[in-house]
């Protein structure tokens, strides 16, 4: 199944700050997603990422609050601006692979204090 | 119409017991249906899934059965082990909804011993 590397793994950040989550796949596709998982909950998608073009969002998210590029057909990054402690939970990103499914990355554990 | 309700919330299986989790989806385009295990402070990993053509489909322990004219499909954990002990989603995508998927609320699957 597709590689998807996403870093940091997890950090503690404070109040009002930002945190840039990164997401590597082993091979190029098309679309990447981006998922919150808040704690002892299910997932919510939060954007699609295409390259060349802006992220569609879903309801409930604003690209000012969770900002992402799409740079090229491996690599896409999530910011989570002007963190609050409503933030905390678990992101992720997924890819579409023909054969394998959507596969998720390992997850970035944000902690907002 | 986008949602997918998952059920029992938490199961308790003796070792080498039957596990089956149900789900039930409400938008009739859905045409994928992935099932996926989670650890603790792991990314969801891909089981197994399938397509609206057939009723039911097999990987090892894990079958899902799917009845489309009831909107509904199941996972069923034969033999379960300890090792099996996760949280299990259900999701269903694809169709004008390609590339999102729509999780259930996820169910907590305890095997003792």
């Amino acid at each position: 199944s597709a590689v998807i590397s996403q870093k940091p793994s997890r950090d503690i950040c404070q109040r009002g700050t930002s945190l840039t989550i990164q997401c590597q796949v082993d091979s190029q596709v098309t679309m990447m997603f981006w998922y919150r998982q808040q704690p002892g909950q299910s997932l919510t998608l939060i954007a699609t990422a295409n390259q060349g073009s802006e992220a569609t969002y879903e309801s409930g998210f604003v690209i000012d609050k969770f900002p992402i590029s799409r740079p090229n057909l491996t690599f896409s990054t999530l910011t989570v601006s002007n963190m609050s402690p409503e933030d905390s939970s678990i992101y992720l990103c997924s890819v579409d692979r023909v054969h394998y499914g959507y596969t998720f990355g390992s997850g970035t554990r944000l902690t907002v204090v | 119409q986008q949602q997918v309700k998952q059920s029992p919330q938490s199961l308790i299986v003796q070792k080498g017991g039957i596990s089956i989790i149900n789900c039930a989806y409400e938008n009739t385009a859905f045409d994928y249906f992935p099932w996926y295990q989670q650890f603790p402070g792991k990314g969801p990993a891909l089981l197994i899934a399938i397509r609206p053509d057939v009723s039911e489909k097999k990987e090892g322990r894990f079958t899902i059965s799917f009845n489309k004219s009831a909107k509904q499909f199941s996972l069923h954990i034969m033999d379960s082990q300890p090792g099996d002990s996760a949280t299990y989603f259900c999701a269903a995508g694809g169709g004008t909804s390609y590339g999102k998927l729509t999780f259930g609320q996820g169910t907590i699957l305890t095997v003792h011993p």
